[in-house]
């Protein structure tokens, strides 16, 4: 069984539109994550939810919106999409959101903006 | 500010050679540290971690690191490289506020050679 998976893997689309990245874990995690990692494998964090309630929320476009449904879902909107949010997108889950959680990963999405 | 500095890029050893990935830290609390590992075309994954304790924290696939607070280092080291080690390794270091935020290194990049 695939403890965090996201879809789609891969996402190509035209600037300008808006697209969902899907997130599920099944570790039983209370915290989740979004990471974006750019073409030089640079691992920026973007948000984090604690049991769906919003705790870090770095400094990231308005564009991009967090929701947390449940706290085994955790999905990433972005609309009006831009050539510079081209990257591949991570999601991560911890036990809970204490310092030293091990974080563990999907296999991330690919985004490219056309 | 906290943060992390991998040296190197990218590191190219033989295989059966010693592996030493360098990585150092600035915090301004005792430091929580991480190395994780991604192969192409996935996410990452943890080999090990420190954050109280013993200095030589060993983790998976044989890698170990020790944490010298008067070096302000946590290398990465494996007695003898393996063709399925090459990869990507990134250290971490987790954040000193409540949450479970962490900063990543840039990355190094290991190729191992036959």
């Amino acid at each position: 069984d695939t403890a965090v998976s996201q879809t789609p893997k891969y996402l190509v689309t035209q600037m300008g539109n808006d697209k969902s990245i899907k997130c599920e874990q099944n570790l039983g995690h209370d915290t989740m994550y979004w990471y974006k990692q750019d073409s030089k494998k640079f691992l920026k964090i973007m948000f984090s939810y604690n049991n769906k309630e919003l705790i870090i929320n770095e400094t990231v476009p308005n564009r991009f919106s967090p929701k947390s449904p449940d706290k085994a879902h955790l999905n990433l909107h972005i609309n009006s999409l831009e050539l510079g949010d081209s990257a591949v997108y991570f999601c991560a889950s911890s036990q809970e959101s204490r310092r030293g959680d091990t974080q563990y990963f999907g296999p991330g999405t690919r985004l490219t903006v056309l | 500010a906290q943060s992390v500095t991998q040296l190197g890029s990218h590191v190219s050893v033989s295989e059966g050679a010693l592996v030493l990935l360098r990585c150092n830290y600035s915090s301004s609390v005792p430091p929580y540290l991480f190395w994780y590992v991604q192969y192409p075309n996935q996410g990452l994954q943890l080999l090990l971690k420190y954050t109280t304790g013993a200095t030589l924290v060993k983790g998976i696939n044989g890698f170990e690191a020790e944490f010298k607070k008067s070096e302000t280092s946590f290398h990465l080291t494996k007695p003898s490289a393996h063709m399925s080690d090459a990869a990507e390794y990134f250290c971490a270091l987790g954040d000193s506020g409540g949450y479970q935020k962490v900063t990543f290194g840039t990355g190094t990049k290991l190729q191992v050679i036959p």
